[in-house]
């Protein structure tokens, strides 16, 4: 099962911050947080990951809470074409292995 | 700088056939994973393969279902006797090493059985 927890669906205006909230309550401490988008049915996006503390990339920013039980992925400014399913994964590394668990996702509509 | 590549694209197979699916990952990558995806579902584990070594095979069905990632050429992902609950995309995503920080994900092979 996945470790996440995430909205199924979202709403942002075009030019407006999407802020795309994940709860990962049994996170432990070694394991990262990783977002990837699915615009229609293509291949899953890399998008950032972190582990304790605030990332930012050309993409987007990820802010962590410091008890690491949750954490937000924020589009600063969104566009038409950032409408997609957002996954937020906690990789996981039993036995040695970095397999991603993915959950159902956050399906973001930005409107016109 | 090509990406991770699958091919074919689309697959169409009647009951009873096999599948197979090839990808190949981004040059410099030997590290391979699986994935299948349901609709309206989000991605399924199958399996993780580094060169010659199936690594991690907890997510693949028992029966029917084998991976293989060979010393040269690329990964292949076999289905035999192919049933309509097959029918799915399945993503192949490669990784440098092992704690590399990111799989990159291909385009996906859309199984159709009919």
């Amino acid at each position: 099962d996945a470790k996440t927890t995430q909205p199924p669906s979202m709403d942002c205006a075009e030019g407006r911050a999407a802020n795309l909230p994940c709860n990962h309550s049994t996170i432990s401490g070694n394991e990262y947080v990783y977002w990837y988008r699915q615009i229609h049915s293509q291949g899953p996006q890399y998008i950032i990951h972190g582990l304790k503390n605030n990332e930012t990339n050309e993409m987007a920013s990820l802010i962590i809470t410091e008890d690491r039980k949750s954490s937000t992925l924020i589009l600063p400014h969104a566009t038409l074409r950032d409408t997609a399913v957002y996954y937020c994964i906690v990789r996981v590394a039993p036995g040695g292995t970095y397999k991603y668990i993915f959950g159902t996702g956050t399906r973001l509509k930005v409107l016109a | 700088n090509a990406g991770v590549m699958q091919n074919p694209r689309h697959l169409v197979r009647r009951r009873g056939q096999e599948a197979r699916l090839r990808c190949s990952p981004m040059k410099g990558h030997s590290h391979v994973y699986w994935y299948r995806q349901l609709p309206e579902e989000g991605l399924k584990f199958m399996v993780y393969l580094q060169k010659e070594n199936i690594i991690d095979e907890s997510g693949m069905p028992k029966e029917r279902f084998s991976a293989e990632f060979p010393k040269e050429g690329p990964s292949i992902l076999r289905i035999q006797q192919v049933v309509r609950g097959d029918s799915a995309a399945y993503f192949c995503a490669s990784s440098h090493r092992e704690t590399s920080y990111e799989q990159y994900f291909g385009p996906g092979t859309r199984l159709t059985v009919t």
